[in-house]
């Protein structure tokens, strides 16, 4: 079983819905991760958390909105996405950014369909 | 065989012979390296790692060689199992403006077949 768990496994929403993903970790972990993946294809790091601040936006469009409101949670609003935004979204954790480079942990993600 | 090409390469083996999967990276700088296997359906798992300052490393039937002169990193599977069949991704860790970002490669598949 993952130590990341992400919450809603699967979504279909529609253009005009808005909507938020979820993921949890108790680690202890101080740096929490989205990505966002297309069949076949890698992840692609889109935000990182430090400490609960932002600390890395990969030139997301604003249509997703990342919130960290505790060392533990990690969300992802959104609203008014489009059909190519369907993909799986990651949510990953380690322990800190800083202190030396290490692994991540992953959630088995939320598999996100636009209609 | 491996087939690389415009999808995703596939490498077919099988069951009980070894699997060698390869990968480029473009950082000479980076300090680290992960495997990654990710199932149908699943989040990416890691496997294991290796730093810049070591060649070779050897886990349970998995072992990662690195060579930094022409940025190659390989994960040899030792009799090669259809529970090994998934996507696996290489990650190079490098430090960018003071923290450790990670970069994954493009990913090979694995298929073994019984």
């Amino acid at each position: 079983d993952t130590e990341v768990t992400q919450t809603p496994k699967h979504l279909v929403m529609g253009m005009t819905n808005k909507k938020s993903l979820k993921c949890e970790q108790h680690m202890g972990h101080r740096a929490m991760y989205w990505y966002k993946q297309k069949a076949k294809k890698p992840p692609e790091l889109m935000f990182v958390y430090s400490y609960e601040k932002l600390s890395i936006n990969e030139s997301v469009p604003s249509r997703f909105s990342p919130e960290c409101p505790n060392s533990s949670l990690l969300n992802l609003h959104l609203h008014a996405l489009q059909p190519e935004d369907s993909a799986l979204y990651l949510c990953a954790s380690s322990r800190d950014l800083t202190g030396g480079p290490q692994p991540q942990h992953f959630g088995d993600g939320t598999r996100l369909s636009i209609l | 065989g491996e087939s690389v090409g415009l999808h995703l390469p596939t490498l077919s083996v099988q069951e009980g012979d070894n699997s060698i999967i390869n990968c480029a990276y473009s950082n000479s700088a980076s300090d680290y390296f992960i495997w990654y296997k990710q199932e149908s359906g699943k989040g990416p798992q890691f496997i294991i790692d290796i730093r810049s300052n070591m060649d070779k490393r050897q886990g349970q039937r998995v072992t990662v060689l690195l060579n930094k002169t022409v940025k190659h990193l390989s994960l040899q599977i030792a009799a090669t199992q259809p529970g090994d069949s998934a996507v696996y991704f290489c990650a190079e860790i490098s430090l960018s403006g003071g923290s450790y970002i990670p970069t994954f490669g493009r990913g090979t598949s694995l298929i073994v077949h019984p």
